[in-house]
């Protein structure tokens, strides 16, 4: 079936560590987002790439950093730097940038011990 | 500067009841898409709708209905005789074009008691 896959779905990590979530496409589309949910704050964007090998930040992209190498794949990885990194955390694409539909995966929640 | 309002933090109605969700969007751009989205507790987002500021039709689609109007700037999402499968959190979001950003509401978290 075609859509969104992130992993993995939960995740502990100590402080001062980095850590990689994964999310890859399989609906062959251009556009990739990172978003960052907490609870009563809405999605809040971290960064998006509109194609590969090119990305831009987004609203809160301190303390993150990511990689478009394949079309399929838009890993974010949570560095040291980001302070208060416990969230849950959300993949999507979309084939008509922004103006076209989302689709998420279901999500990755991070927690720092 | 854009913005969306889902004034509604958390609703709860009991089953068979019709629920409506408020969204209020603030954008000086005469070209903007408004969006409906859909968060099941298994956490994926689900596109519900989407509406592109040239086209204050109402929409009907089965049991949800939604209503533009730029006159008072609302998108508002209504479902009528609620299931307990609609408890979510619903987002409402706006995008000016396709190389923008998507701003998103705080999310309605509506409960739909059996």
């Amino acid at each position: 079936d075609g859509g969104i896959t992130q992993s993995p779905k939960y995740l502990f990590r100590k402080e001062g560590q980095n850590v990689t979530l994964s999310c890859e496409q399989n609906l062959n589309h251009d556009a990739m987002y990172w978003y960052r949910q907490d609870p009563g704050q809405g999605l809040r964007l971290i960064y998006y790439s509109q194609i590969v090998n090119d990305f831009q930040k987004g609203d809160i992209a301190e303390g993150y950093s990511v990689s478009r190498e394949k079309k399929e794949s838009f890993p974010l990885t949570v560095t040291s730097a980001q302070k208060n990194p416990t969230a849950f955390y959300l993949c999507a694409s979309s084939i008509g940038g922004t103006v076209g539909e989302l689709f998420f995966g279901e999500g990755s929640r991070l927690t720092v011990l | 500067a854009q913005k969306v309002t889902q004034a509604q933090t958390e609703i709860s109605v009991v089953e068979k009841e019709d629920v409506t969700l408020d969204c209020v969007y603030e954008t000086r751009d005469t070209t903007y898409y408004l969006f409906w989205y859909k968060q099941p507790p298994s956490g994926e987002l689900v596109f519900l709708i989407r509406r592109n500021s040239f086209d204050e039709q109402n929409e009907i689609s089965g049991r949800y209905s939604w209503n533009f109007q730029k006159s008072t700037s609302s998108f508002n999402f209504t479902i009528t005789a609620s299931q307990v499968v609609d408890s979510a959190v619903y987002f409402c979001a706006l995008t000016l074009n396709r190389d923008d950003k998507i701003i998103f509401g705080k999310g309605t978290r509506l409960h739909i008691l059996p």
